[in-house]
């Protein structure tokens, strides 16, 4: 169970163009997911925080317009690249947290699984 | 703000080894814990996480938690080549978001 996936697993575009990845909780219900952004050899970065049926809350720095994220239903969020650049490569990861955990009220855990990520490559 | 500290590494062990890895942590109010294993180029994969102070074990990993020193930590037994990776720390309070360390290369020598 808790499995997340990711599509395209790469992708390479032009400099200019807009480019769409998607990820979907499999075999689960997340109200919530989050995306991520790696540059090689660094660590993990909190872009936004995906809320299904709301708008995403996105963390300091994350331009809003340019990183368009959907959440429209409960295995679906989808992250848009907008006008990507060369300095937009990266590889762009997702995490979800299983909705069913949480049903019986508040938690303290908070495990994330993590999709396959997307490496994006802007010519 | 919260801040998850990791020694980036690496750290080298012979095969057959234990391997053990820290982490610490700024905010007394961390309330779950997390170890992450990610392998070159690919996603985070979660290996345990941690709530109560003391020990929790799973399989040859073993997770380590004392709040009163903001410390957490990971043991591998028996580290084995295919263990070389690298190791994310994350903690998180209630609900909120995770916060990960930036991670401690792991490199098991045959």
């Amino acid at each position: 169970g808790a499995v997340v996936s990711q599509h395209p697993s790469w992708v390479i575009c032009k400099s200019g163009t807009s480019v769409k990845i998607e990820c979907r909780s499999l075999d689960f219900q997340a109200t919530t997911m989050f995306w991520y952004r790696q540059f090689p050899k660094q660590s993990l970065m909190l872009m936004a925080t995906s809320n299904e049926g709301s708008k995403a809350t996105y963390e300091q720095g994350v331009e809003k317009d340019k990183f368009l994220i959907n959440h429209a239903s409960l295995t679906l969020s989808t992250l848009t690249v907008t006008s990507a650049h060369p300095e937009d490569s990266s590889f762009y990861i997702c995490s979800a947290r299983d909705y069913r955990r949480y049903s019986g009220g508040f938690s303290t855990y908070n495990e994330q699984f993590f999709g396959p990520g997307t490496r994006l490559t802007v010519l | 703000q919260k801040e998850v500290e990791q020694n980036s590494g690496p750290l080298s062990v012979p095969e057959g080894a234990i391997a053990s890895l820290n982490c610490t942590y700024s905010d007394r109010g961390s309330q779950s814990f997390f170890w992450y294993r990610q392998y070159s180029g690919k996603s985070p994969e979660l290996i345990m996480f941690i709530y109560s102070n003391g020990d929790k074990e799973d399989g040859r990993f073993t997770a380590q938690l004392n709040k009163a020193s903001q410390y957490v930590s990971l043991l591998i037994r028996d580290s084995q080549p295919s263990d070389s990776a690298t190791y994310l720390c994350a903690v998180n309070i209630g609900y909120s978001t995770l916060t990960f360390g930036k991670g401690t290369m792991l490199l098991v020598s045959p």
